[in-house]
């Protein structure tokens, strides 16, 4: 069976600091991953996904990268990180082709202070 | 971009009372509807979709959706709902499967 898993669980990091989070997925291959960010009153808001590796999608300009160096690992990182930056950081995934259903991971607590 | 609007933030409801939670999309093109559910302290998961065919389409734990293209609204249902069925509720949007949009989230709240 499939699993996701991110870390970490938490983060609490300092404004300014750099922010590196991890994503992989097990038991398929070439997934479609995505990065969302949950924030308060907003739902939940698309950052990035990747079709394969190397290629990456951006939705929202902002201080915030992706990256996928092998085919299922997704990693989301930031040089220097904003107050706003703060949020709960979602990666999912999804079968590549037709299927239609998101598998999301536990999510990241990131809090800028 | 596509815009998913959840109007109602939160929503408290009485046990087996009925329930509807609104969802409206911009889109004006063919797009395929998904509601996803996040029950406390867990990850969200699918609840039901519509892809084609019958514009009312059923979902896990007695939920059901009405695509109405007219509107464009997707509102969720519930003839009568429990307290397990306390949790956020996410509406989203794909016109293609690479991306997906979603809404800003309703709240169910049911009281014993």
């Amino acid at each position: 069976s499939q699993t996701i898993h991110q870390w970490p669980a938490t983060l609490v990091q300092p404004v300014g600091s750099p922010l590196s989070l991890e994503c992989t997925v097990e038991g398929t291959s070439n997934p479609n991953l995505y990065w969302y960010r949950q924030a308060a009153g907003r739902g939940l808001q698309l950052l990035f996904y990747s079709v394969g590796i190397g290629q990456i999608s951006s939705e929202v300009p902002q201080n915030l990268s992706a990256s996928r160096p092998q085919d299922r690992q997704f990693i989301l990182s930031s040089k220097k990180l904003l107050l706003s930056d703060s949020g709960f950081y979602l990666c999912a995934w999804r079968a590549s082709g037709s299927s239609y259903e998101q598998y999301f991971g536990p999510g990241t607590r990131l809090t800028v202070t | 971009a596509q815009s998913v609007t959840q109007l109602d933030s939160q929503v408290p409801v009485f046990e087996e009372a009925p329930v509807e939670l609104r969802c409206n999309y911009s889109s004006s093109v063919s797009v395929y509807l998904f509601w996803y559910v996040q029950y406390p302290n867990q990850g969200l998961q699918l609840l039901l979709k519509y892809l084609s065919g019958s514009t009312l389409v059923k979902g896990i734990n007695g939920f059901e959706a009405e695509f109405n293209k007219s509107q464009t609204s997707f509102h969720l249902r519930k003839p009568s709902v429990h307290i397990s069925d306390t949790a956020e509720y996410f509406c989203a949007v794909s016109e293609n499967f690479n991306k997906f949009y979603f809404g800003s989230g309703t709240k169910l709240n049911v009281k014993p």
